[in-house]
């Protein structure tokens, strides 16, 4: 029952940037966008989160649609090491009862040299 | 600073079996949360806990329970094991609605 579509997979050639989409059409007020990428036998690792604005940090930026139905992970330049299974999860944090996160299929990305 | 540590990392069982898994939390966290991972899926939430109680619980039956303890470790116990329940197993700690960090994981077969 996860709340987002990802597309399956997608390919990107080193040292170029990446936009890995994510629709969320049903989200709600209180959920919060969060991304995490899984290594290949690796947990998963967490790479970014926002709630309405455009967010950056070392690893990414995320850009969050105006009406927040959509958004992207933006990897600037992408390297071989960041091949992995990209999860675009939606989870509230209001509440102790109801801050799960259910991931779906995710985005495998390849990173051609 | 250790990050969320899980054991053991690898584990196999016979159908009917029990299981236990184990989880210590990164420094600071209070909540620990369990998933499932089939292979070519992704992670399944099972339960969270936190104070020591379960908060919540996916779709998952009976036969997956846990606890936590007053250091904030927890154990993922599974009984009566069928073939289905092999998967990677993870283990996710934050602070009570904080960002969640996942460990390794177990890796749990059952023949």
């Amino acid at each position: 029952d996860a709340k987002t579509t990802q597309p399956n997979s997608m390919e990107s050639n080193e040292e170029e940037p990446v936009h890995l989409p994510c629709n969320h059409s049903t989200i709600s007020g209180t959920d919060y966008i969060h991304w995490y990428r899984q290594l290949p036998s690796q947990g998963p690792e967490y790479v970014i989160h926002g709630l309405t604005s455009n967010v950056n940090n070392r690893m990414a930026s995320l850009a969050i649609a105006e009406d927040r139905k959509s958004s992207t992970l933006i990897l600037h330049r992408a390297t071989l090491r960041d091949a992995a299974v990209y999860y675009c999860i939606l989870r509230a944090r209001s509440n102790v009862e109801n801050n799960d996160m259910r991931f779906g299929a995710g985005t495998r990305l390849t990173v051609k040299p | 600073d250790a990050g969320v540590t899980q054991s053991p990392t690898h584990l196999i069982k016979t159908r009917g079996q029990q299981v236990t898994l184990r989880c210590s939390p990164k420094s600071g966290h209070d909540t620990v949360s369990w998933y499932q991972q089939a292979l070519g899926q992704g992670p399944q939430f099972i339960f969270q806990y936190y104070e020591e109680e379960e908060r919540q619980r996916g779709n998952f039956p009976d036969r997956f329970s846990g606890h936590q303890f007053p250091n904030y470790s927890s154990e993922l116990n599974v009984n009566a094991l069928l073939l289905g329940d092999s998967a990677l197993y993870l283990c996710a700690s934050s602070a009570i609605l904080g960002t969640q960090y996942f460990g390794p994981g177990t890796r749990l077969t059952v023949l």
